[in-house]
């Protein structure tokens, strides 16, 4: 992996209690993103983050916050979780430098499997 | 609003081909294909910008018709590593840095 790691990888909670996942990397990026996979949506994004704290929702945001006080963690919060938020989380980050100049290509996390029970 | 992938699963042998597509209802700046293996994170294979560069892969080929929205991926000669469920992410609008937004996916599997 290019220096992104979520954590935890595997978590079960109950409904109404908060949550926070984390996405840490050492690339240095300065775009990152939290997306949700359920099976038949493939990959919806919740919230994503142009900078320090600069942050903007997304398609499924919901539910959902987020923090970013340093350029290597960015942070998902619910709430309080509720069973439809069970799902894979994955968080990925870009650049528009490097061979792919102009364009944000993502990186993934190895993801975090959430179960609210 | 999510692009279109289609079909939703092929089923192939070893040697054989397949073609996926992706559709999108708005103007694009960008076709992205991903793979993911079964348990594991998604994994650039491409890029196609709009005016037709396209970076990334050696063996999988893609097009991106930008009047049509549409974006189709070329996997010959399939090998069992091609295993996993692709999918296509689109960038509208008229910056390279919009967000990406990703199809339903297509599950390919690649028998001996």
């Amino acid at each position: 992996d290019a220096g992104i790691t979520q954590s935890p990888r595997h978590k079960v909670t109950e409904t109404g209690t908060p949550v926070t996942l984390r996405c840490h990397q050492t690339e240095n990026h300065r775009y990152m993103y939290w997306y949700r996979q359920d099976p038949g949506h493939g990959l919806r994004l919740i919230h994503y983050s142009y900078g320090v704290k600069d942050t903007d929702k997304g398609e499924v945001s919901d539910g959902y916050s987020v923090s970013r006080s340093k350029t290597e963690d960015f942070l998902l919060t619910l709430e309080s979780a509720t069973s439809s938020q069970t799902s894979v989380y994955f968080c990925a980050i870009s650049d528009l430098g490097g061979a792919y100049s102009g364009a944000n290509v993502l990186t993934f996390g190895a993801g975090s499997r959430l179960t609210v029970l | 609003q999510q692009p279109v992938q289609s079909p939703q699963a092929v089923i192939l042998r070893e040697g054989e081909d397949a073609v996926i597509n992706c559709s999108s209802s708005k103007a694009l700046y960008s076709v992205h294909w991903y793979r993911q293996k079964h348990g594991e994170a998604p994994v650039f294979l491409m890029i196609l910008l709009k005016g037709g560069e396209q970076k990334g892969h050696e063996k999988i080929s893609a097009s991106f018709n930008e009047k049509k929205q549409q974006s189709s991926l070329y996997l010959t000669a399939s090998q069992l590593s091609y295993s996993g469920t692709y999918f296509c992410g689109t960038v509208a609008g008229g910056t390279s840095y919009g967000k990406l937004t990703f199809g339903q996916g297509t599950i390919l599997t690649v028998h001996p």
